[in-house]
């Protein structure tokens, strides 16, 4: 069973549209939880977060923890097209290693 | 910005050969990972290590795999005997001081290999 589920997996959008990525983790000796933009290569770090409600934002992607729903999403608002790439969720446990899922992969076309 | 680098990016091996995949982590990182990535599937964990020891390590990390840190600032992967199924890409990864996010792991841009 996935520890790490995604959705949607695939998303098509217009330059400018905002877009909602979704990442739900299994609660078992959780630490944190990652978000990652993977485009032709390695994923690039983009969020972490530990505590439930607290925003991280950084330019016009946000990103939000909710430790009740098991739960996280990335917003990504007046998207371009060098938004397009996938976006890796993944859970750190108590332990060193990341446990990612499939990625959402976003196409955002002019 | 310092970066985790890896080599070669591409490596083409025949089946039952050994390869050596190297990465130099970020330094005064002290937490050295590999990961791998079957095409069109998910990041998968394969090791850590840490303190010149292996910290943890999954079920696909069997015993055709190693990992050895030579010196102060190379970390390898070394598959003893390929099979067609270590056909993927491996990304190197470290965390440590230096960062807002120490835990955070940083990843290179991956050796991909192919098996044939």
């Amino acid at each position: 069973e996935d520890k790490v589920v995604q959705s949607p997996l695939s998303l098509v959008v217009h330059e400018g549209d905002t877009v909602t990525l979704n990442c739900s983790y299994e609660v078992t000796n959780f630490r944190s939880l990652l978000w990652y933009k993977q485009e032709k290569k390695a994923p690039t770090f983009l969020f972490m977060l530990t505590s439930s409600g607290i925003e991280k934002k950084s330019g016009r992607l946000s990103s939000i923890l909710d430790k009740k729903e098991l739960s996280s999403i990335l917003n990504i608002t007046a998207t371009q097209t060098g938004d397009s790439a996938i976006y890796l969720c993944a859970q750190s446990y108590n332990t060193d290693k990341l446990i990612f899922g499939t990625g959402t992969r976003l196409q955002v076309f002019p | 910005e310092p970066e985790v680098t890896q080599t070669p990016s591409h490596q083409v091996t025949q089946m039952g050969q050994e390869v050596i995949l190297r990465c130099v982590p970020i330094s005064n990182h002290l937490y050295f990972y590999w990961y791998r990535q079957i095409l069109g599937q998910k990041v998968e964990f394969l090791v850590s290590f840490y303190n010149n020891e292996i910290s943890e390590k999954s079920e696909i990390f069997d015993d055709q795999f190693s990992v050895e840190r030579p010196d102060g600032s190379n970390f390898t992967l070394k598959i003893r005997s390929t099979k067609l199924e270590d056909s993927a890409m491996y990304f190197c990864a470290s965390s440590g001081p230096g960062h807002i996010y120490q835990e955070t792991q940083y990843f290179g841009p991956g050796t991909r290999l192919l098996v044939l």
